[in-house]
């Protein structure tokens, strides 16, 4: 069965342009949450999705919003990039409805630079 | 907010040695998850612990979940250079928004 797999695995920006990632879940898992990870903050969660609906989110601004499609891919999207937004964007997938309370299965990443 | 933190933040030992890091929450957790990044690589996850107290083993790695729910650790026995890597601990709140809180991490080295 294939992994957790993300697109594109690295990006470059520049300030204040947007950006779109890409995360396709194990096959069958239906809950998928996305990671911020930095030097500084460590790994921070940004938001949960099941079932097309967002139900859990972080702390972040909402510059960083989500959606998943009915085939339980996800997609992250960042408006108005900041250098601080320069992180690797994990996206994890898990397998029921129980989501953050079961194991998280990673996927690769995408390493976004924003100049 | 919930803070999760981890001590260690290095560790370097010796191959051979054992080594334990630890987990502390500042609220009450459901459950605690803990995971191993070694470099350049992705957090893989160990194990989950739920209950109050518990208890669990894994070859040479022991994981205890703390009696009030708010702390944990991991032991390895005998460090291999299979080990390095960041251990994190993960823990959702028993109250508010769920989120899953990473800890610090302790980044493990091993001196062969």
């Amino acid at each position: 069965k294939a992994g957790v797999t993300q697109t594109p695995r690295y990006l470059i920006k520049t300030r204040g342009q947007q950006v779109t990632l890409s995360c396709s879940p194990i096959s069958g898992h239906r809950s998928v949450s996305w990671y911020q990870q930095t030097p500084g903050q460590g790994l921070q969660f940004l938001f949960e999705y099941f079932s097309e609906t967002q139900r859990n989110k972080g702390n972040f601004p909402g510059r960083f919003s989500g959606r998943q499609f009915s085939n339980s891919r996800s997609e992250m999207n960042v408006s108005t990039l900041e250098l601080g937004d320069s992180a690797l964007y994990l996206c994890a997938s898990s397998l029921n409805g129980a989501g953050l309370y079961n194991e998280q299965f990673f996927g690769p990443g995408t390493r976004l630079t924003v100049l | 907010g919930q803070q999760v933190m981890q001590i260690p933040q290095y560790q370097h030992v010796q191959e051979g040695e054992d080594f334990t890091t630890y987990c502390n929450s500042s609220t009450t957790l459901s459950n605690i998850q803990w995971y191993k990044q070694r470099p350049g690589g992705h957090p893989v996850f160990l194990i989950q612990l739920v209950k109050s107290g518990e208890v669990k083993k894994q070859k040479r790695l022991t994981f205890q979940f703390g009696e009030a729910k708010k702390n944990s650790s991991l032991h390895i026995t005998a460090t291999q250079t299979t080990d390095v890597g960041t251990y994190f601990c993960a823990g959702i709140s028993n109250f508010g928004n769920e989120k899953l809180t990473f800890g610090t991490g302790t980044r493990l080295t091993i001196i062969p």
